[in-house]
């Protein structure tokens, strides 16, 4: 079985403050999600990242895939209690089926 | 669009019964799968289908059945329900298991055996 690591496990900051979460892993991934569930609801996917070094921008919200393709981070600008939830990654080792990670659950103080 | 729908949203049960619970996907998704969400523990992938009539185990199948008669249905059985399968259910679907397509995922079913 293929882990994922994510840090923090939790996050608590100011509304306006900028964040960065991470999603680490020993092996390479063929591609990896990014995925934000808030309380009672599943997770909604993000966003994809496919290729080594890829950047992607959703709002406020900055994704990057590292360029070995073994880890990944997102990045919030000015964060906003929407922002609040449990953000979890997921990434695909080959043809593999999808490995979540733990999550970071973050809490944006008004 | 529906979506994925999960029912009940609630359920209590005592050790020993068995129950049902119900996945049904609009999307024409081909991929159905089964997650159970404790904490600490992540989204462990309890069983799965790639299409009708195809089904197989995942990370924590013990105790759980699945059938897929249908492209839109997946149901979950508990055969007899333990106090540890004690959890939060999601039933997740993608179109493909291709590099680029995500999950879509219900609401989630709480489960609590007593």
């Amino acid at each position: 079985t293929q882990l994922l690591e994510q840090s923090p496990q939790f996050l608590s900051i100011q509304e306006g403050e900028n964040l960065t979460v991470y999603c680490n892993s020993s092996s390479v991934f063929s591609s990896l999600q990014w995925y934000r569930q808030e309380p009672g609801e599943g997770p909604v996917l993000l966003v994809t990242v496919v290729t080594g070094g890829e950047v992607k921008k959703l709002k406020r919200l900055t994704f990057q895939f590292g360029d070995a393709r073994k880890d990944s981070s997102l990045h919030i600008t000015a964060a906003q209690p929407g922002d609040t939830g449990l953000y979890l990654c997921a990434g695909r080792f080959g043809n593999e089926k999808l490995t979540f990670g733990t999550g970071t659950r973050l809490t944006i103080i008004p | 669009n529906a979506g994925v729908t999960q029912t009940p949203k609630f359920q209590v049960l005592k050790t020993g019964q068995s129950m049902t619970l119900q996945c049904a996907q609009d999307m024409n998704h081909e991929y159905m799968s089964w997650y159970r969400q404790d904490p600490g523990m992540g989204l462990r992938l309890i069983h799965y289908s790639v299409g009708a009539g195809i089904t197989d185990q995942g990370e924590v199948p013990n105790g759980y059945n699945v059938s897929r008669s249908t492209t839109e249905d997946f149901p979950l059985r508990l055969l007899s329900a333990a106090p540890s399968q004690t959890s939060v259910y999601f039933c997740a679907s993608s179109y493909s298991l291709s590099l680029r397509y995500g999950y879509t995922f219900g609401s989630g079913t709480r489960l609590t055996v007593v």
